[in-house]
């Protein structure tokens, strides 16, 4: 398994403004994935991020909003770009297919 | 396309009781994953047993087992003498086997409950 270190845990942030989530791994992995958890819901999937190349967004996700970047093989971050009230949500990085970060709580007021 | 689904928003247990929390999905993959994963208000997704769709035999880890039925697709966590540290929402997840790279697919979660 992978230990990953993610920051920040928490934060408050102005509507308009955007907010940078970094996540760091122990090992290399190739793929780092990015989730999107909204109160009360399930986990899902933003992005798929690959050393090397441009991320790979699902349905309902843009770059514009989540760009992603990851430039070596144990370091990814997302932005959260524009932020509205409706971008308050937990975000969690995930490595190796079932290893998880431990969040960040991005309140956006 | 895959789905996962919990069908109980919410179950409760007696401290040091037994309690057991669905999940059934729907794959037409015959070799895949199976998470149970424990989110306490801390918010951190842990894991807390994994099953191999090809193995017949169902996964245990201490106190947390589960009843794996292929044919059924159904994917059952059963907790024993539960604790007060349980309480918790608790997600189901599925993935495609031998694919590191591929998403994890949630069902929307079972709060637990445990009274003392």
């Amino acid at each position: 398994s992978a230990v990953i270190s993610q920051k920040p845990s928490r934060d408050i942030c102005q509507r308009g403004t955007s907010l940078t989530i970094q996540c760091q791994v122990d090992s290399q992995v190739t793929m780092m994935f990015w989730y999107r958890q909204q109160p009360g819901q399930s986990l899902t999937l933003i992005a798929t991020a690959n050393q090397g190349s441009e991320a790979t967004y699902e349905s309902g996700f843009v770059i514009d909003k989540f760009p992603i970047s990851r430039p070596n093989l144990t370091f990814s971050t997302l932005t959260v770009s524009n932020m509205s009230p409706e971008d308050s949500s937990i975000y969690l990085c995930s490595v190796l297919g079932y290893t998880f970060g431990s969040g960040t709580r991005l309140t956006v007021v | 396309a895959q789905t996962v689904t919990q069908s109980q928003p919410e179950m409760s247990v007696q401290e040091a009781e037994t309690v057991t929390l669905s999940c059934t999905y729907d794959t037409s993959e015959s070799d895949y994953y199976l998470f149970w994963y424990k989110q306490p208000p801390s918010r951190q997704m842990i894991l807390v047993i994994r099953q191999e769709a090809y193995k017949q035999q169902n996964a245990t880890e201490n106190r947390f087992s589960v009843n794996f039925q292929k044919a059924a697709k159904s994917f059952s966590l059963k907790i024993s003498d539960s604790q007060l540290g349980d309480a918790a929402m608790y997600f189901c997840a599925y993935r495609r086997l031998g694919f590191n790279t591929d998403k994890l697919i949630f069902g929307t979660g079972t709060r637990l409950q445990v009274f003392p």
